[in-house]
């Protein structure tokens, strides 16, 4: 079976800290894998996605960046937090091909930028 | 744009009743539609996926409806209980490639109360 990860699982960050988020994916090969935030009030917001190693497409153009160094490997990097980074940062997968494309979410880290 | 509402934003009932959630989405032309779950603080969990071309889906006291022309969709849960408490989030896909987007609404919040 599949299954996601994501850490750290909580972070409190100055403003202007970098950050990096991790999320991996066990039980699957050339997945799918996305980037979502989740703030008070606005929804799910999907931030990056990418269909391979190396292969980063943006959403949502902001200070962040996404980065695949491995197969089932997805990074969320920022060299400068801001404020209005803060939210709950949510990974997720899906088959690279099939009918459905049913993704499929990580448990989540709650970033909060002070 | 495609944009999606679900109404009521919270619902507070007693154990045992029958309820219904509703999706509202404004481009008709959707791949398919999932309904997640949510718990406080915690990850998406996948509950029903329905294709464009099927009317509904049901899984235990979960069954989803869709009626692609008019842009709705309906998760009726039956029989419900207080485990079910949780938010409730509808996603429709735009296309069917396999990294098709997926556009979330604001979710309902459920407590069922013993």
């Amino acid at each position: 079976s599949q299954t996601i990860h994501q850490w750290p699982a909580t972070l409190v960050q100055p403003v202007g800290s970098p950050l990096s988020l991790e999320c991996t994916v066990e039980g699957t090969s050339n997945p799918n894998l996305y980037w979502y935030r989740q703030a008070a009030g606005r929804g799910l917001q999907l931030l990056f996605y990418s269909v391979g190693i190396g292969q980063i497409s943006s959403e949502v153009p902001q200070n962040l960046s996404a980065s695949r160094p491995q197969d089932r490997q997805f990074i969320l990097s920022s060299k400068k937090l801001l404020l209005s980074d803060s939210g709950f940062y949510l990974c997720a997968w899906s088959w690279a091909s099939g009918m459905y494309n049913e993704q499929f979410f990580g448990p989540g880290t709650r970033l909060t930028v002070l | 744009k495609q944009e999606v509402t679900q109404i009521p934003a919270a619902l507070s009932v007693p154990e045992g009743e029958n309820l219904v959630l509703n999706c509202s989405f404004t481009d008709s032309a959707i791949y398919n539609l999932q309904w997640f779950r949510q718990d406080p603080g915690k990850g998406l969990t996948s509950l029903l996926l329905i294709q464009s071309s099927q009317r509904e889906q049901t899984s235990g006291r979960l069954n989803a409806s869709l009626d692609k022309s008019s842009g709705r969709s309906t998760l009726y849960i039956a029989a419900s209980q207080p485990g079910d408490s949780a938010t409730y989030l509808c996603a429709v896909r735009r296309d069917g490639t396999s990294y098709g987007k997926l556009t979330f609404g604001q979710g309902t919040i459920l407590t069922v109360h013993p």
